[in-house]
């Protein structure tokens, strides 16, 4: 069965300080790999996702992340944060079988705290 | 174009009573999944809806269920509700089964 590991529950950094948050997935297959943000209260927005190709992929707000299969990490960077991106971070993995879709598995989260 | 749409944003239900939430997807898009967050356990997928049909469940009982509609809406409903179902239920909807998921903003259910 398919498994993701955010090993940071929190993280804090200062604002305009360089951030990377860590995700470590386990899956047989080539795995869709996913970044998501939820902020208190609020569903999950999508920040970027990998399917195939270039194993670095851009998103939204900043964020870049870097596939690498040697390492099953899918690792989340931002060069400076800003107060706005406090909030739960969230790295999945997709993963599908006949035709249909088993569901997005879920890391823990971690949680992200900007020093002012 | 309007992002996915879940109501009530909010629920507060007895024990032992049942529930039904409700799900509209973005236009156009056909799958609609459902998970289950709480602080303990995390995320949970619950199912997965494409046209009309089932086509994966997770690890819940039975008292779990859930529908979807011709024009693409879905339901799920939770019978015989137990304290440890307080959660926030998120629905998501995409295109087909393997593009990326949108999220709606999730209906809060406190079971007392």
């Amino acid at each position: 069965a398919q498994s993701v590991t955010q090993p940071d529950i929190h993280i804090t950094v200062s604002e305009g300080a360089s951030l990377e948050l860590r995700c470590n997935y386990s899956y047989g297959a080539t795995p869709y790999l996913f970044w998501y943000v939820q902020s208190p209260g609020q569903g999950l927005q999508l920040l970027l996702k990998y399917f195939s190709g270039d194993t670095l992929v851009q998103g939204i707000k900043g964020f870049e992340a870097e596939f690498k299969r040697s390492q099953s990490s899918f690792n989340l960077r931002k060069p400076s944060v800003h107060w706005s991106d406090a909030a739960e971070y969230f790295c999945a993995v997709g993963t599908y079988s006949g035709g249909g879709a088993d569901g997005l598995t879920f890391g823990k989260g971690t949680h992200l705290i900007i020093q002012p | 174009k309007a992002g996915v749409t879940q109501t009530p944003r909010y629920l507060i239900k007895t024990r032992g009573q049942q529930v039904t939430l409700s799900c509209s997807p973005i236009s156009g898009h056909r799958s609609v999944s459902w998970y289950q967050q709480t602080p303990g356990q995390g995320l949970q997928f619950l199912f997965e809806y494409f046209s009309e049909t089932q086509r994966n469940k997770g690890n819940f009982p039975g008292r779990f269920s859930g529908r979807q509609f011709s024009n693409s809406r879905s339901e799920m409903n939770v019978s015989t509700l137990e304290l440890g179902d307080s959660a926030l239920y998120l629905c998501a909807s995409s295109t087909t089964v393997n593009t990326e998921a949108f999220f709606g903003q999730g209906t809060r259910l406190t079971v007392v």
